[in-house]
């Protein structure tokens, strides 16, 4: 089955400044790659999501680009702030047999400090 | 919309006694999947639904079941419970087809085996 690797398990950094989240996979059909966000005691939320026939997502501070060839992809953040502090995911699935089977990466603990 | 509810939110129950988690998913979504999370493990798949039939199924012993309603509602049963099951089990609905792959997470109910 897929599997997916994330790195940093914890990132801190400081108000304003950039942080960059790494996933890799190891299932070459995997075409599918969502990100969540969950804060302290809340539900995962999508945040943002890419598809393998795209190369680069954004949505205002966030953005994510994916490397099909060398299958990792990445969550960037901009200009962070406190609220993005929380536990982030990312995630990867294919279409074929296992359409509806999300594999998660162990998340990264943000920390943004004011 | 409204969005993906679970019930009961909180749950503790003793060894040996087996329990059942409600999912009810976003009005329109086929699928439901459900997952476990843990601090150890992270978020694993359990299973998923779609139209009242199984489509996936992840590595859990046969103690976890579940089943789905004509309304789409689902259900996850765990029998003879032991302490390891002490978790948040999550769900997440979705359309279910290859166009539309976004899931969105319910709240979760966290049980505690003691």
């Amino acid at each position: 089955g897929e599997n997916v690797e994330q790195h940093p398990s914890t990132l801190s950094v400081q108000e304003g400044d950039s942080a960059v989240i790494k996933c890799t996979y190891s299932d070459s059909a995997s075409n599918y790659f969502p990100w969540y966000k969950q804060e302290l005691g809340k539900r995962p939320q999508l945040i943002i999501d890419i598809r393998s026939n795209v190369g680069e997502k954004k949505d205002q501070r966030i953005a994510v680009t994916l490397n099909k060839t060398a299958k990792h992809f990445s969550l960037h953040i901009t200009e962070t702030q406190p609220e993005d502090s929380a536990v982030y995911f990312c995630a990867a699935a294919d279409r074929g047999s296992t359409l509806g089977r999300l594999y998660f990466g162990r998340g990264t603990q943000l920390t943004v400090w004011p | 919309k409204a969005g993906v509810t679970q019930t009961p939110r909180y749950l503790i129950k003793t060894r040996g006694q087996q329990v059942t988690l409600s999912c009810s998913p976003i009005s329109g979504h086929r699928s439901v999947s459900w997952y476990q999370q843990t601090p150890g493990q992270g978020l694993q798949f359990l299973f998923e639904y779609f139209s009242e039939t199984q489509r996936n199924k992840g590595n859990f012993p046969g103690r976890f079941s579940g089943r789905q309603f004509s309304n789409s509602r689902s259900e996850m049963n765990v029998s003879t419970l032991e302490l390891g099951d002490s978790a948040l089990y999550l769900c997440a609905s979705s359309l279910g087809d290859r166009a539309s792959r976004e899931q969105y997470f319910g709240p979760g109910t966290r049980l505690t085996v003691t």
